[in-house]
């Protein structure tokens, strides 16, 4: 079956630009989380969305980074004036519920680059 | 703050032995802990979980092992194979998901 799947897979971008990054998350799951992997560290976790809202933000460094679901499926993560050290990969994950234990299903990320 | 700590980079076994890759939390909220594995240019896939109110977990070759009082968790492989080759990263989930920065395995044939 389908699984999470993200575009682009790569996106290089001047610093001070705008990025959109796309998630399509597995069909049928209300969970949809956005992390943050930087070189040599884990994920880090960003935003978590049940259903069309979003259930928990507090990850998000700062206001130059937005989340929408406007349907309850796909997700956009959009950053304002790029800089240097948004550079990361950017993961996708979703779950068939969000409850405590339930597994999430990662996509394989967008590798962002900020010249 | 990071509260979730994986302290060995990097671990070399070889093929048919043991595997133990080791993970400490500092939260005591987290009530779910997780292990995944990723390859190069994938996403983390899941591997085994536990919950906070069971000490161990198995499944086939792989088991985890909870000690709440230490806030420590262990992952063991047996016995290990090439294909297990990959990073492992520790995870622990109360409101959110924290993972700790992964260890990288290696099996040599």
């Amino acid at each position: 079956g389908a699984g999470v799947s993200q575009t682009p897979s790569n996106k290089v971008t001047e610093k001070g630009k705008y990025v959109e990054l796309r998630c399509d998350p597995i069909s049928g799951h209300t969970a949809l989380y956005w992390y943050r992997q930087s070189l040599g560290q884990g994920p880090e976790f960003l935003i978590y969305f049940q259903g069309t809202g979003a259930a928990d933000d507090s990850g998000l460094p700062n206001d130059r980074f937005f989340a929408v679901r406007p349907e309850g499926s796909v997700s956009t993560l959009k950053i304002q004036r790029t800089e240097r050290g948004d550079s990361a990969v950017y993961l996708c994950a979703s779950s068939l519920s969000g409850g405590p234990g339930d597994t999430q299903y990662f996509g394989p990320g967008t590798r962002l680059t900020v010249l | 703050d990071q509260q979730v700590k994986q302290n060995s980079p990097s671990l070399s076994v070889q093929e048919g032995r043991i595997s133990i890759l080791n993970c400490d939390y500092t939260n005591s909220m987290f009530d779910y802990f997780l292990w995944y594995k990723k390859y190069p240019a994938e996403g983390p896939t899941f591997l085994i979980s536990i919950s906070s109110i069971k000490d161990k977990n198995e499944d086939g070759r792989f088991t985890v092992f909870l000690n709440k009082s230490a806030k420590h968790l262990s992952l063991h492989i047996v016995p290990s194979q090439p294909g297990d080759s990959a990073v492992y990263f520790c995870a622990a989930s109360a409101s959110d998901m924290r993972f700790g920065a992964g260890t990288r395995l290696t099996v040599k044939p």
